[in-house]
């Protein structure tokens, strides 16, 4: 079984549209965060969700919305899509406390054209 | 703004040879977190750090956290084709909510047989 799974791998869209990207954990972990990868590999979290509650929102557009129906989901949705959204995006989850390790999912290739 | 530096940004060695992997901030973490990724793939948690001056073991790969708890190292002994990967540090900032993990840019490193 996967631990953290997210779908779709490749996602290829134009301008303007609206896509989500969904994740699911299997692992009973208390946080899941959704993490954007640019092209010089850096990572930068972009939201974080416990117990159902938002407790991180980095300065990220609001056309980037986090769904979250249960503590095992965490989804990603994205309106009027950009050129500039192109990334990997990574879903990951982890327990609650200091030094608590992250596992991620394999992650989203989006490609916006 | 807390910044995770990571050096050498890239290496390429020889399957047989040493080498270390740095990562320093001027800012003290809770604890330091250790990632191995490879294409196509989410990264991957190697080692948690979290006590200023610790060393732990993983097979031909050490991590140390520096006493002041502002700096890491990863030094892989005898590398092996199968150590190729981009390696990223984290770290958890005091007072910082689990979610608000940072990573470095990362080190590409090239093992060649």
């Amino acid at each position: 079984d996967t631990a953290v799974s997210q779908t779709p791998k490749y996602l290829v869209t134009q301008m303007g549209n609206d896509k989500s990207i969904k994740c699911e954990q299997n692992l009973g972990h208390d946080t899941m965060y959704w993490y954007k990868q640019d092209s010089k590999k850096f990572l930068k979290i972009m939201f974080s969700y416990n117990n159902k509650e938002l407790i991180i929102n980095e300065t990220v557009p609001n056309r980037f919305s986090p769904k979250s129906p249960d503590k095992a989901h965490l989804n990603l949705h994205i309106n009027s899509l950009e050129l500039g959204d192109s990334a990997v995006y990574f879903c990951a989850s982890s327990r609650l406390g200091p030094g608590r390790g992250y596992t991620f999912g394999s992650g989203t290739r989006l490609t916006v054209v | 703004t807390q910044l995770l530096e990571q050096s050498p940004q890239f290496l390429s060695i020889q399957e047989g040879e040493n080498l270390t992997v740095y990562c320093n901030s001027s800012s003290v973490f809770s604890s330091l977190q250790w990632y191995r990724q490879e294409p196509g793939e989410g990264p991957v948690l190697l080692v948690t750090v979290v006590t200023g001056g610790e060393v732990k073991k993983l097979k031909r790969l050490t991590f140390q956290f520096g006493d002041a708890r502002k700096d890491s190292s990863l030094h892989i002994t005898a590398a092996q084709p199968g150590d190729t990967g981009l390696y990223l540090c984290a770290g958890g900032p005091y007072g910082g909510s689990q979610g608000n993990l940072i990573f470095g840019k990362g080190t590409k490193l090239s093992v060649k047989p």
